[in-house]
């Protein structure tokens, strides 16, 4: 079955230093998502790429789609602690999905002050 | 809207015992979908419905039962709980269409003594 794999399991950063998650499919995706859950809390939806090589930014992130489409990655650009969780990538097969996504292991991102 | 909706937040068994985790969601989605948390293990997938009366198994099933009589209602079922099943239960739902987002209840914190 499609897997997701995800790089690093865990992040120190100090605050005001990059981060970045990459995010590796099995298979060709129809799209991408990314969640972000924060301590104690539930995923919580990012963004989605849908179109191979798309960027997309959100303020100091910047998410990536590889062109083959079975690659993503997120980029955080001088980290706050207020980026302090876990990152998610989700790859969509779409077709006969229906709904059902694959979730990577998760970055678990710790940011100090 | 409340979303997703899950309950209880917290629960505590003996080994043996059985419980049912509710899941409710408003917002007419066609999909839902269990998932555990573990330490370093991400989300992973143990069923899920693209309809009322359509299961279907994930990743991690064995020792839980769903059903799905309504599009609001997913409950799941635990028949003997074990030590194993300690973890922390998702519940989400999306549209089975297009490029559909997942949302996510709070959880539930489920310890097995």
């Amino acid at each position: 079955g499609q897997q997701v794999m995800q790089i690093p399991q865990y992040q120190h950063v100090q605050e005001g230093e990059d981060f970045t998650t990459y995010c590796n499919s099995s298979t060709t995706l129809s799209n991408i998502q990314w969640y972000k859950q924060r301590p104690g809390g539930h995923p919580v939806f990012l963004i989605q790429l849908v179109k191979s090589g798309e960027v997309k930014k959100q303020k100091r992130l910047t998410f990536q789609f590889g062109e083959a489409k079975k690659n993503s990655s997120l980029h955080i650009t001088a980290t706050q602690t207020t980026d302090v969780g876990t990152y998610f990538c989700a790859g969509y097969a779409g077709g006969t999905s229906y709904g059902k996504l694959t979730f990577g292991q998760g970055t678990i991102l710790t940011v100090h002050p | 809207n409340a979303g997703v909706t899950q309950t209880p937040k917290f629960q505590v068994l003996k080994t043996g015992q059985s419980m049912t985790l509710q899941c409710a969601q408003d917002m007419n989605h066609e999909y839902m979908s269990w998932y555990r948390q573990d330490p370093g293990m991400g989300l992973r997938l143990i069923h899920y419905s693209v309809g009322a009366g359509i299961t279907d198994q994930g990743e991690v099933p064995n020792g839980y039962n769903v059903s799905r009589s309504t599009t609001e209602d997913f409950p799941l079922r635990l028949l003997s709980a074990a030590p194993s099943q300690t973890s922390v239960y998702f519940c989400a739902s999306s549209q089975t269409s297009g490029s559909p987002q997942q949302y996510f209840g709070p959880g539930t914190r489920l310890t097995v003594t």
